[in-house]
């Protein structure tokens, strides 16, 4: 089956640093990845979507210069937190998709202190 | 505006007992519904993908339905046990090709 993964599972920071999120589509070559938050206690909230080789597109709310997204490749996406700060800490969780279906990956989980 | 509703929020139940989540959808113009299950702390993990010409999809001790037309579905887990607990999430494509909506999870304690 298709796997998707995420690199890291989990990361500690200090107010004021950049987090860089990878997402990896392992075994099939994802023409979209979208990006995902979860606070606690919360579902899932879409940040936003990226098509490899384009920009973007965010969802409303979402801060693009806080949270950079590129997709350079088919099989690879990064989100990037800007200046993160205590209110980003979140469940990280990244998908990716070449048809109607998405996998998704084990997630990041973001603690800044 | 695709929007998910998942009922209960959360569900204690014995060991071994049947048990039936929902979720309810308000766009049934979709291609399909996926169900997932989160552990504390962790990822996703799916469960059950159907797609939009199927009713009803199994694997395991666990079935869900579907009714596009009533914007309903539903996952049956049969004998539950301890280590079905978990949160399950429904979750659905919405307003475009690939994006999808989540629901709002239903939190299940099966008890020993």
């Amino acid at each position: 089956g298709a796997v998707v993964s995420q690199h890291p599972s989990w990361v500690i920071c200090k107010s004021g640093t950049s987090v860089k999120i990878e997402c990896r589509s392992l075994d099939f070559q994802a023409t979209t990845m979208f990006w995902y938050r979860q606070f606690p206690k919360q579902s899932l909230m879409l940040m936003a979507t990226s098509n490899e080789g384009s920009k973007a597109t965010y969802e409303q709310g979402v801060e693009k210069d806080k949270f950079l997204i590129n997709h350079a490749s088919l099989t690879l996406s990064t989100l990037t937190v800007t200046s993160a700060h205590p209110e980003d800490s979140s469940f990280y969780i990244c998908s990716a998709s070449n048809t109607e279906t998405q996998y998704f990956g084990p997630g990041t989980r973001l603690l800044v202190l | 505006k695709q929007e998910v509703t998942q009922i209960p929020a959360a569900l204690s139940v014995p060991e071994g007992e049947n048990l039936v989540l929902n979720c309810s959808f308000t766009d049934s113009a979709i291609y399909n519904l996926q169900w997932f299950r989160q552990d504390p702390g962790k990822g996703l993990t799916s469960l059950l993908l159907i797609q939009s010409s199927q009713r009803e999809q199994t694997s395991g001790r666990l079935n869900a339905s579907l009714d596009k037309s009533s914007g309903r579905s539903t996952l049956y887990i049969a004998a539950s046990q301890p280590g079905d607990s978990a949160t399950y999430l429904c979750a659905v494509p919405s307003g475009g090709y690939q994006k999808v909506t989540f629901g709002t999870g239903t939190k299940l304690q099966v008890i020993p």
